[in-house]
């Protein structure tokens, strides 16, 4: 089966620009998670969906960041403006109903300058 | 902090070693997994044990849990040149929300 798919892979941006994510989980899967992983640290979860609900989103700096997921299938994670402090790995991961293992994409590398 | 934390910090064995990493937590938990980060890679899934379970295998994996020290084990046996990744743990405190530790950055050396 396909992995989950995460666009782009790199992003270098200037603060206070915008930029965004986006993932397309396994097909099927319910659950979808974004994360942040600094350099150096576990991946910290920004937000979880139950198809197109937010399950968790208690990490997640609203005055800044945004994430949706439409119909329940693909997700796009945004920051608006981005600060220097922003600069990490954001993993997207997807899991199924049935089992209790998430896959992870690559992740996208964003560097804010 | 919902996060765990794993010691050490970083481990460098050589090749055909037992690599051993501990990951300590603070809330009760449903169940405890471990994962495997390769340099700019996303993570993969090793093995995850449940609350009521004490110690699971599999293949050179051995975990172990005890949720009255809230704490877990990896045991990779016969360490290979190809284990050489980060290893978290991650703990879910509900069916399907888990938080990631701080990690473990496991060097074996041919």
């Amino acid at each position: 089966e396909a992995g989950v798919a995460q666009s782009p892979r790199y992003k270098i941006i200037e603060k206070r620009q915008s930029v965004a994510f986006w993932c397309n989980p396994i097909s099927g899967h319910a659950t979808l998670y974004w994360y942040q992983q600094i350099l150096g640290q576990g991946p910290k979860l920004l937000i979880q969906f139950q198809n197109n609900g937010v399950v968790d989103d208690s990490q997640l700096p609203k005055d800044r960041f945004s994430a949706e997921r439409l119909k329940g299938v693909d997700s796009t994670l945004k920051i608006q403006p981005a600060k220097l402090e922003d600069s990490a790995v954001y993993l997207c991961a997807s899991m199924s109903s049935s089992i209790t293992e998430a896959f992870f994409g690559q992740g996208t590398r964003l560097t804010v300058v | 902090s919902q996060q765990g934390e794993e010691d050490p910090q970083a481990l460098s064995i050589q090749e055909g070693e037992n690599a051993t990493m501990n990951c300590s937590y603070k809330t009760s938990i449903n169940n405890l997994q471990w994962y495997r980060q390769n340099s700019g890679r996303g993570l993969v899934h090793l093995i995850l044990i449940r609350s009521n379970e004490r110690e699971k295998h599999s293949g050179r994996l051995r975990v172990t849990l005890d949720t009255s020290k809230k704490s877990s084990s990896l045991l990779i046996t016969a360490s290979r040149a190809a284990d050489t990744a980060s290893y978290f743990c991650a703990t879910a405190p509900q069916g399907n929300q888990f938080y990631f530790g701080t990690g473990t950055s496991l060097t074996v050396i041919p």
